[in-house]
């Protein structure tokens, strides 16, 4: 069974790092054509696509955002982190992660969540 | 950036009723659409990926057509629990979401 599941503070201060970890299950990102990506939604808000990391290691950035991202994997303890430097109240989102497979670009598998509040 | 744009932006309706939703794309992108379902609280749930090809598990109300610039997700005898956000996703070139469809209970 194919399952992720996010984890991080629920409240980081403004201009903090902020970091969340995405354990995965029931798969690998060591197997060929897997993909996870973090995404965020504010309250009330839209979907945003924010960064992805691929089985070999390529990493992919919202442009938007990239200066402030950066997402690397530990295959050993199969992990997807992501970490977002300055973060301010605007950041303040439900985060995903999700997973996707090369030649299929949807996500079919999502974490339940996390909310990050992002306030002094 | 590609820019999606879903229309409506809400949409009332019956258990029963058919109900299309569209989404545009500011330029072509093939087939590599998706669409999702949101509820309150809830991580979105994917119904149908390259514009048309229905996700394992998903009733076949759903249905999606499309390609290029235009796609539309169509649900075609409302359930009770159809009753949700919905949201298109392009991920020709990089990743961008249309900004969701809220499906009310007329």
């Amino acid at each position: 069974q194919v399952t992720l599941k996010e984890s991080g503070p629920a409240l980081v201060k403004p201009t903090q790092t902020l970091t969340l970890t995405c354990t995965l299950s029931g798969f690998s990102l060591s197997i060929s054509g897997m993909r996870v990506s973090w995404i965020r939604q504010p309250p009330g808000r839209a979907l945003e696509w924010l960064a992805r990391i691929d089985w070999d290691d390529d990493e992919f950035y919202n442009t938007s955002l990239n200066t402030r991202l950066t997402i690397s994997k530990d295959t050993s303890k199969n992990q997807v982190v992501l970490t977002m430097t300055n973060m301010d109240p605007v950041d303040t989102a439900t985060y995903y992660c999700a997973r996707s497979e090369l030649g299929i670009g949807a996500f079919d598998y999502w974490g339940q969540g996390t909310l990050v509040t992002v306030s002094s | 950036a590609i820019q999606m744009t879903q229309s409506p932006s809400s949409l009332s309706a019956s258990v029963g009723d058919r109900v299309t939703i569209t989404c545009r794309a500011s330029q072509g992108i093939k087939n590599d659409l998706s669409w999702y379902q949101q509820k309150p609280g809830k991580a979105p749930k994917l119904l149908i990926y390259a514009a048309s090809s229905l996700q394992s598990g998903v009733p076949s109300r759903f249905s999606g057509s499309g390609s290029g610039t235009d796609f539309t997700l169509t649900i075609s005898s409302l359930q009770p629990e159809d009753f949700a956000t919905y949201y298109c996703l392009q991920d020709y070139n990089s990743y961008s979401f249309g900004q969701g469809t809220k499906l009310e209970i007329k």
